[in-house]
């Protein structure tokens, strides 16, 4: 079946640093999502991407739906605590068809 | 507004013993899945349903069962828990056209 790839698998950044992750895909997918989950919760949406080419952002966070279709990168710029946990990225074709990749471990030093 | 709703939130199970796990959303949403979380392996789909009365397999549907008769709710049955069914479950539910999933907390089943 379809995979993700995320990297990188874990990082440990400074408090005010900007973070970078990818994710990517053997498939193309019409959907892009990405998710926070925070120890002991269910993950939670941040940005949503509709379109090859979409840089969308929420706040703090900005991401990209590749233009081949395969990818997608999630930016964080100035790194606070709350930060911290696991961000997943999702590829979705028409609602039927998520696929999550196995996530990138974000931890915030102070 | 509750959102998406998972009980209980922590199990044990014996082996060979079996279960359902609730989820309700009080949401209106058409579509409702369950994934299971392991370590290292993000989210895998168990089964899905795009309505009532309408359910499908996902990528790992063996050893679980759904039904779907109403719109609120999706219970996911383990008919006879095996110890590889220790895991995290998360249920979640969606207007589907946008394809934004909604999670639930999650379920902590442990089968010993």
């Amino acid at each position: 079946g379809q995979q993700l790839n995320q990297s990188p698998q874990s990082m440990f950044i400074q408090e005010g640093e900007d973070v970078s992750m990818n994710c990517t895909s053997s498939s193309i997918f019409n959907t892009w999502l990405w998710y926070k989950q925070d120890p002991g919760e269910g993950p939670v949406l941040l940005i949503a991407l509709y379109k090859a080419g979409e840089l969308t952002s929420n706040g703090r966070l900005t991401a990209q739906f590749g233009i081949t279709r395969k990818d997608s990168f999630l930016n964080i710029s100035a790194s606070i605590p709350s930060d911290v946990g696991i961000y997943f990225c999702a590829g979705d074709n028409y609602g039927q068809n998520f696929v999550f990749g196995p996530g990138t471990r974000l931890s915030v030093l102070p | 507004n509750a959102g998406v709703t998972q009980t209980p939130k922590f199990q044990v199970l014996k082996t060979g013993q079996s279960m359902t796990l609730q989820c309700a959303q009080d949401m209106n949403h058409e579509y409702m899945s369950w994934y299971r979380q392991d370590p290292g392996m993000g989210l895998r789909l168990i089964h899905y349903s795009v309505g009532a009365g309408i359910t499908d397999q996902g990528e790992v549907p063996n050893g679980y069962n759904v039904s779907r008769s109403t719109t609120e709710d999706f219970p996911l049955r383990l008919l006879s828990a095996a110890p590889s069914q220790t895991s995290v479950y998360f249920c979640a539910s969606s207007y589907g056209a946008k394809n934004i999933q909604y999670f639930g907390a999650g379920t902590r089943l442990s089968v010993l």
